[in-house]
């Protein structure tokens, strides 16, 4: 079966723009979680949406948002584009909500902001 | 407010040999562990999970071992492969918590 397809896989944006990410995840996966990756910082946990909902939220600016359709694809939004948003945006699926049944991970947008 | 630690950035074995990587929590709501191994260009991919009920879990060449009272979990590798060599991440999820906290993350490198 399809894997989790996140696109674009690189982006090049300016300082001040806003950008949307999407993720599809995998047939039948109801939630999906999205992570930030940075070198030095590991993953850090940006949002999970199951059933159209935001279930838990990270520590992250108001800048950073997303959402979910009825289909379960999600989109992240970043407005007001920093330096420091340059990273590997990184979305994760999992049947259910909640870690323990299992991520699959998609292999990111590569984000830029110039 | 960093959970989940990994204090050694990269580690460097030789093929055949044993790979432990470790990690640290603060957090005792925790209660499932994961590894996850990265590689370029590639999204993180689950390797094996402990649950806190538990001090060892084995597949294959992967062991995780638990030690709640240290907050404490590694990895075992053994015996270490070239194709081994890549990022290891370590997670840790509570119960009720629908996020999963990651570790910075050790290079390893398995030498021929």
């Amino acid at each position: 079966k399809a894997g989790v397809t996140q696109t674009p896989r690189y982006l090049i944006k300016t300082r001040g723009q806003q950008v949307t990410l999407s993720c599809s995840p995998i047939s039948g996966h109801r939630s999906v979680s999205w992570y930030q990756q940075t070198p030095g910082q590991g993953l850090q946990f940006l949002f999970e949406y199951f059933s159209e909902t935001q279930r838990n939220k990270g520590n992250f600016p108001g800048r950073f948002s997303g959402r979910q359709f009825s289909n379960s694809r999600s989109e992240m939004n970043v407005s007001t584009l920093e330096l420091g948003d340059s990273a590997l945006y990184l979305c994760a699926s999992s049947p259910w909500t909640g870690a323990n049944y299992g991520y699959t991970f998609g292999s990111g947008t590569r984000l830029t902001v110039v | 407010d960093q959970q989940v630690k990994q204090n050694s950035p990269s580690l460097s074995v030789q093929e055949g040999r044993i790979s432990i990587l470790n990690c640290d929590y603060t957090n005792s709501m925790f209660d499932y562990f994961l590894w996850y191994k990265k590689y370029p260009a590639e999204g993180p991919t689950f390797l094996i999970s402990i649950s806190s009920i538990k001090d060892k879990n084995e597949d294959g060449r992967f062991t995780v071992f638990l030690n709640k009272s240290a907050k404490h979990l590694s990895l075992h590798i053994v015996p270490s492969q070239p194709g081994d060599s890549a990022v290891y991440f370590c997670a840790a999820n509570g119960d009720n918590n629908n996020d999963m906290r990651f570790g910075a993350g050790t290079r390893l490198t398995v030498k021929p």
